[in-house]
């Protein structure tokens, strides 16, 4: 177990819905992210949070938008997506973001399928 | 030109094989490399990594870098069926949060 959990597991949605992603980190982390797992990609990261500011931003679509309350907590907010936006996305969090040392905890991601 | 390059694969080998997994990369600025481990249905888990150049070994797996090349590599020794999985190679510049993920090598350890 990672220490970090992901509702739900698997998601099926219109394009017309809204709907969100939730993750929880329990490791007492400062750092959370957000990354897009597409097949035959690589891991693209979204979003980007410490202490719950927004530190990066990837040209992400405004059809997902991230929430941080705390730095236990972090959401994805999705609507009128497409059916492209069909991936696995995927929590990871980490004690900072001070340097490439800190190791990213992931979790077991959510499972999206837009239709 | 992608930042970083990985073999797909999938990659099946018997139990027992010596298994190679690698990378190149394009950014001479790389200074951390990393490998990650998916399980099916399971977020990616940090396996090994290592700064600059050189070898670094952890039980039956091995991680190489060659910053001449610009080519990073696992090794893993006397695979088991337990080592089937999704291999990610990661890499970042020293001072920054953003990593550069490979696609992923898909490897099958056959019993």
């Amino acid at each position: 177990e990672t220490g970090v959990t992901q509702t739900p597991r698997h998601l099926v949605m219109g394009m017309t819905n809204k709907k969100s992603l939730k993750c929880e980190q329990h490791l007492g982390h400062n750092a959370m992210y957000w990354y897009k797992q597409s097949a035959k990609k690589p891991l693209e990261l979204m979003f980007v949070y410490n202490f719950k500011e927004q530190t990066e931003n990837n040209s992400v679509p405004s059809r997902f938008s991230p929430e941080c309350p705390n730095s236990s907590h972090l959401f994805l907010h999705l609507h009128t997506l497409q059916p492209e936006d069909s991936a696995l996305y995927l929590c990871a969090s980490s004690l900072g973001v001070a340097g490439a040392q800190e190791t990213q905890y992931f979790g077991p991601g959510t499972r999206l399928l837009v239709l | 030109q992608k930042e970083v390059e990985q073999d797909p694969g999938p990659l099946s080998v018997p139990e027992g094989a010596i298994v190679s997994l690698n990378c190149t990369y394009s950014n001479s600025a790389f200074q951390y490399f990393m490998w990650y481990r998916q399980y099916s249905r399971k977020g990616p888990e940090l396996l090994m990594y290592t700064y600059s150049s050189g070898n670094k070994e952890d039980g039956r797996f091995t991680a190489q870098v060659d910053k001449s090349s610009k080519y990073i590599s696992l090794f893993i020794r006397d695979s088991q069926p337990s080592d089937s999985a999704t291999y990610l190679c990661a890499m970042s510049v020293w001072s920054g949060n953003q990593f550069y993920f490979g696609t992923g090598t898909s490897l099958t350890v056959i019993p």
